[in-house]
């Protein structure tokens, strides 16, 4: 257990549906991230937040919409998919942005039918 | 910008032989250099981190890496394999922008090990 948590760990949607991932940590983080991690392909790094403010989005489609509430919580919510966004979707979190460690959840593995 | 080249997407070695992981990586600066593990239905765990301090690192479960600049390498090394040890392996270098560090991740090294 790494104090983060997502759900749900599997999830197989349609091109057209509507779905979100859930993500919380447990440890008084300040900086949470979200990653797409698919075979064969280096981890990518799409959104960061640092106190619950977007800092980073690496160029996501707008088929990807994050959402920070607190610093506890981030959400990807997620419309009209292509198959190619099948993956796994790794959400972590660190003290602060940097160099301190990231903690990385077990991940949602999503698949687009 | 940089990179990190993992070479080998399969490892296999005999449970008690060395494991050798390699790693590669393109920086303009000094990086910092880490190296972490996913084992199945997991996320990612942090093995170690080169930070500029003493350039062997030695970190979680045996495994250790060299920072080597002239040979622009951080390979990971465990004396003696053991079955617990199959995973998948990530480098990741990230550059020293204050404020605006973010993780560049190799494609990852599957370990296997052999019984």
């Amino acid at each position: 257990e790494t104090g983060v948590t997502q759900t749900p760990r599997h999830l197989v949607m349609g091109m057209t549906n509507k779905k979100s991932l859930k993500c919380e940590q447990h440890l008084g983080h300040n900086a949470m991230y979200w990653y797409k991690q698919s075979a064969k392909k280096p981890l990518e790094l799409m959104f960061v937040y640092s106190l619950e403010e977007r800092v980073e989005n690496n160029s996501v489609p707008s088929r990807f919409s994050p959402e920070c509430p607190n610093s506890s919580h981030l959400f990807l919510h997620l419309h009209t998919l292509q198959p190619e966004d099948s993956a796994l979707y790794l959400c972590a979190s660190s003290q602060d942005l940097g160099l301190s460690e990231q903690y990385f959840g077990p991940g949602t593995r999503l698949t687009v039918t | 910008a940089q990179s990190v080249t993992q070479l080998g997407s399969h490892v296999s070695v005999s449970e008690g032989a060395l494991v050798l992981l390699r790693c590669n990586y393109s920086s303009s600066v000094p990086p910092y250099l880490f190296w972490y593990v996913q084992y199945p239905n997991q996320g990612l765990q942090l093995l170690l981190k080169y930070t500029s301090a003493a350039t062997l690192v030695k970190g979680i479960n045996g495994f250790e890496a060299e920072f080597k600049k002239s040979e622009t390498s951080f390979h990971l090394t465990k004396p003696s394999a053991h079955m617990s040890d199959a995973a998948e392996y990530f480098c990741a270098v990230s550059d020293r922008n204050f404020g605006n560090e973010k993780l560049t991740f190799g494609t990852g090294t599957r370990l296997t090990i052999i019984p």
